[in-house]
């Protein structure tokens, strides 16, 4: 199972781009990459999931090198509501799948 | 599209009783379906698979007799705690996988707070 390494914490201001990098040097052939956002006292929520290369929807934007050992999740114009916890994860599907998430990335938006 | 309930969403139980936690998938059909445990501050950890028809595969260290996992059908997996204690209590989430695909899509239920007195 591709572990993965994020930063424990990032802070910005309103109206400002985050871009939350996440390494994931063991990556599998068959893995996808997937970030999930988690707030207080809820389950996480997905944001956006990607193989290689750039995929972009309405609310992010994943970035892949050609390598696939890192990521890096970019939120444009963050607000004080994407205030949350930040969660990448690697993985394929598979019969004996497992999930790991690992610490997350504590993103906290400031007026 | 793609949503998962879960019932209740906050319980309180005394020591000693049973309690269980439903996970339903709403508009989809997921045969595999996980249950993860997180307390405050901290991060989701997986407890355990389960898939439709079959035994629940747990993590290690998760007491299989005391954290009973029913998956009947391909819209609803349940867990129950059973004989619970308070350090039982903890916030648990579970996610289901829809059937068929490639990729690795997993939806989470909103949660179900547990709170032993």
């Amino acid at each position: 199972l591709a572990k993965t390494t994020q930063p424990i914490s990032m802070d910005s201001y309103e109206g400002q781009e985050v871009n939350i990098t996440c390494s994931h040097n063991n990556i599998a052939t068959n893995d996808y990459i997937t970030w999930y956002q988690q707030f207080p006292s809820q389950g996480p929520r997905f944001i956006i999931q990607g193989y290689k290369t750039k995929v972009t929807n309405e609310v992010a934007s994943l970035f892949i090198p050609a390598d696939r050992k890192s990521s890096t999740l970019s939120l444009p114009r963050v607000s004080l509501s994407d205030t949350a916890v930040y969660y990448c994860l690697v993985g394929a599907r598979s019969n004996d799948y497992k999930l790991s998430f690992g610490a997350g990335t504590t993103v906290t938006v400031r007026a | 599209g793609a949503v998962v309930s879960q019932h209740p969403s906050w319980v309180i139980c005394k020591s000693g009783t049973s309690v269980k936690i439903e996970c339903r998938s709403l508009d989809f059909q997921a045969t595999t379906m996980f249950w993860y445990r997180q307390f405050p501050k901290q991060s989701l950890m997986l407890m355990a698979t389960s898939n439709e028809g079959s035994k629940a595969t747990y993590e290690q260290g998760v007491e299989k007799d005391k954290f009973l996992i029913n998956h009947a059908s391909l819209t609803l997996s349940t867990l129950t705690v059973t004989s619970a204690h308070p350090e039982d209590s903890s916030f648990y989430i579970c996610s289901a996988m829809p059937a068929g695909g490639v990729s690795y899509e997993q939806y989470f239920g909103p949660g179900t707070r547990l709170t032993v007195t």
